[in-house]
């Protein structure tokens, strides 16, 4: 069964570094999003990307963040100086894309990439 | 901003017994509603899901049920299972706002043998 993988699992690194996220959204969808989750957090959305350009980015993606879909497979995040803060699980999430109003929009997720601030 | 709520921490139930998991919204503009499960250090898995334009949808030993004048819906798992030993996470979105999910806080649901 087509799955979304991220990687690292696991990134430690220091205040002020920047970090790149990396995912591979399943193959025929075309909707791309992170999430993130603070330890004892609400799982949050970050953005959205369709097109190849963010359709959509909630408060919390500042100008220190960014997406970008280098390729035809992946989609990256890149936190580009990180803060105490930023320390959370980040999951990448892909759907087919919503067509109509009422349509399926079943997004699947990754098993996320824990980032560690120190 | 608390659009979806999920207001019990904690579930625990009786192995071959139900599991009902509930979950409150606010946003009139949501139309279509989740529910996903997760383990410890994995991502949410998608269960099942319901459009607006219905009150139940029913897959194998989960139902979910939406009572949109209520803004609630309900998760049933019948018979409920120790591998159902979970968290579970109800979530919303609507589409004339993107199509992001809004997530409640989780319901952590223990099924004991």
């Amino acid at each position: 069964e087509p799955e979304v993988t991220q990687t690292p699992s696991h990134q430690v690194t220091q205040m002020g570094q920047e970090v790149i996220l990396r995912c591979v959204p399943i193959s025929n969808h075309l909707y791309f999003y992170w999430y993130r989750q603070i330890l004892g957090q609400k799982v949050e959305f970050l953005v959205s990307f369709y097109n190849n350009e963010i359709s959509e980015k909630s408060e919390i993606f500042d100008d220190q963040f960014s997406v970008e879909r280098p390729d035809g497979s992946n989609f990256t995040l890149k936190i580009r100086s990180t803060k105490l803060e930023d320390s959370a699980m980040y999951f990448c999430a892909s759907s087919k894309g919503t067509v109509a109003r009422l349509a399926k929009n079943i997004q699947y997720f990754g098993a996320g990439t824990r980032l560690s601030v120190l | 901003d608390q659009q979806v709520k999920q207001n019990s921490p904690s579930l625990s139930v009786q192995e071959g017994r139900i599991s009902i998991l509930n979950c409150d919204y606010t946003n009139s503009m949501f139309d279509y509603f989740l529910w996903y499960k997760k383990y410890p250090a994995e991502g949410p898995t998608f269960l099942i899901s319901i459009s607006s334009i219905k009150d139940k949808n029913e897959d194998g030993r989960f139902t979910v049920f939406l009572n949109k004048s209520a803004k609630h819906l309900s998760l049933h798992i019948v018979p409920s299972q120790p591998g159902d030993s979970a968290v579970y996470f109800c979530a919303a979105s609507a589409y004339l706002e993107g199509g992001k999910l809004i997530f409640g806080q989780g319901t952590e649901l223990s099924v004991k043998p």
